[in-house]
């Protein structure tokens, strides 16, 4: 297993349209995480899984995000109608959780630019 | 205010140097994660912990539970260690982390 996979790596869009990114986390992970890290900053949560289950999404995501994890694997993350403030990294986590640990393992990202 | 505050935002060393990052943070926490982010954005955790010390290499992590703070040390400094150190928190199990805006830390040779 090479980690955890982002694709695609970079994507440039114009607003308005809509956007979908995927995340291929660690094959034996049961969590799933997506953060939203913007230039200088802290990544921010956006939401995250376990198999299937979205267990908690962030208030701060509009109704223009969705994510999904169907089969408790992958996960897609989708940006409907983008806007310029859309414009950020997208980073996907997995980790294999049991009580006391959760160790995550970072992808490398999905870089969005909305002109 | 943030959860998570690190100080400081940015720091300078010279090869060799012995380096310590803060971490304070204001709510309760299962455990705290210490990360390290190179340019182009890829994370790698680098501690989990919930009480005490751990040590990895010439990292060094310690946390004071009481005083809901934690610091990182980096000991015979290198430039190779020039990279955003970022302190997360969980405030339960396995659930999201909360991030501090990162210390931005340059090794000059």
């Amino acid at each position: 297993d090479t980690g955890v996979s982002q694709d695609p790596r970079h994507k440039i869009t114009k607003r308005g349209q809509n956007v979908t990114f995927r995340c291929d986390p660690i094959s034996e992970h049961n969590r799933l995480y997506w953060y939203r890290q913007t230039l200088g900053q802290g990544p921010e949560f956006l939401t995250y899984f376990q198999n299937e289950a979205q267990l908690e999404k962030s208030r701060l995501l509009s109704d223009r995000f969705s994510a999904e994890r169907p089969k408790g694997s992958f996960s897609t993350l989708e940006i409907q109608r983008t806007e310029q403030g859309d414009s950020a990294m997208y980073l996907c986590a997995s980790s294999l959780w049991f009580s006391g640990a959760n160790v995550l393992t970072f992808g490398a990202g999905s870089r969005l630019t909305v002109l | 205010k943030n959860e998570v505050e690190q100080s400081p935002q940015n720091l300078t060393a010279q090869e060799g140097e012995f380096i310590t990052i803060n971490c304070s943070y204001s709510v309760g926490i299962s455990a705290l994660h210490w990360l390290q982010q190179h340019p182009g954005g890829g994370i790698v955790s680098l501690f989990m912990l919930s009480s005490g010390k751990k040590k990895h290499g010439r990292l060094i992590a310690t946390i004071n539970i009481q005083e809901k703070h934690s610091s990182l040390h980096i000991t015979a400094s290198h430039p190779r260690d020039s990279a955003v150190y970022i302190c997360a928190v969980s405030q339960t199990s396995g659930s999201r982390l909360t991030f501090g805006e990162g210390t931005q830390l340059t090794v000059n040779p």
